[in-house]
């Protein structure tokens, strides 16, 4: 079966500091790959979406960047961060972009 | 992208009492995903619904494809406090790389 893993669970950061979420999925081969944020009580903001190796798609403008150095491994950065970059952190893959989407167990982010 | 909107934004319900909440879309989809995410976790794939009409059941849960192709209902039977968490339904982009997700369903379930 397919797992998806997400780390760190929980990251505190300074504004300004850089900033790697690393994402992996076992299981499954050339998967889409996927990473969200997610403000407190709020819906799902796609940010990044990666159907190969480096191959990656931004939905918004913003201060993060991804890239997919191996098939099965997808990582979220940031060079500094800004205080509105806290928030939660989800990781997701599927099969094909018409596939429901799994999702891993978040980092939660908090810059200070 | 697309906007998709869950009602209510909100529930408030004593445990036992069976829920019922929406999401509607102004495109036509052909594919309808529920989510449910526990506090602090991610979400978790419920039900997904392929065609109009469809009906399909999890345990308690039962969600329904619109006919319109424009909604989808997710009814939760006999609430449990568990059942606490915020809903999601979610539909398939054009270009089909993506899904969009809708503004969420907050449940509380008061023992």
């Amino acid at each position: 079966s397919q797992t998806i893993h997400q780390w760190p669970a929980t990251l505190v950061q300074p504004v300004g500091s850089p900033l790697s979420l690393e994402c992996t999925v076992e299981g499954t081969s050339n998967p889409n790959l996927y990473w969200y944020r997610q403000a407190a009580g709020r819906g799902l903001q796609l940010l990044f979406y990666s159907v190969g190796i480096g191959q990656i798609s931004s939905e918004v403008p913003q201060n993060l960047s991804a890239s997919r150095p191996q098939d099965r491994q997808f990582i979220l950065s940031s060079k500094k961060l800004l205080l509105s970059d806290s928030g939660f952190y989800l990781c997701a893959w599927s099969h094909r972009g018409n596939q429901p989407q799994h999702f891993g167990d978040g980092t939660r982010l908090s810059i200070l | 992208g697309q906007q998709l909107n869950q009602s209510p934004q909100s529930m408030f319900i004593q445990e036992g009492e069976d829920v019922s909440m929406n999401c509607t879309s102004s495109s036509i989809f052909n594919t309808w995903l529920w989510y449910k995410q526990d506090p602090g976790e991610g979400p978790v794939l419920l039900i997904a619904l392929y065609k109009a009409g469809e009906l399909t059941s999890n345990g308690r849960l039962t969600a329904q494809f619109g006919i319109t192709r424009k909604d989808s209902f997710l009814n939760i039977s006999a609430s449990i406090p568990s059942d606490v968490g915020i809903y999601f339904c979610a539909g398939p982009s054009n270009t089909g790389n993506q899904f969009y997700f809708g503004t969420g369903t907050s449940l509380t379930v008061i023992p």
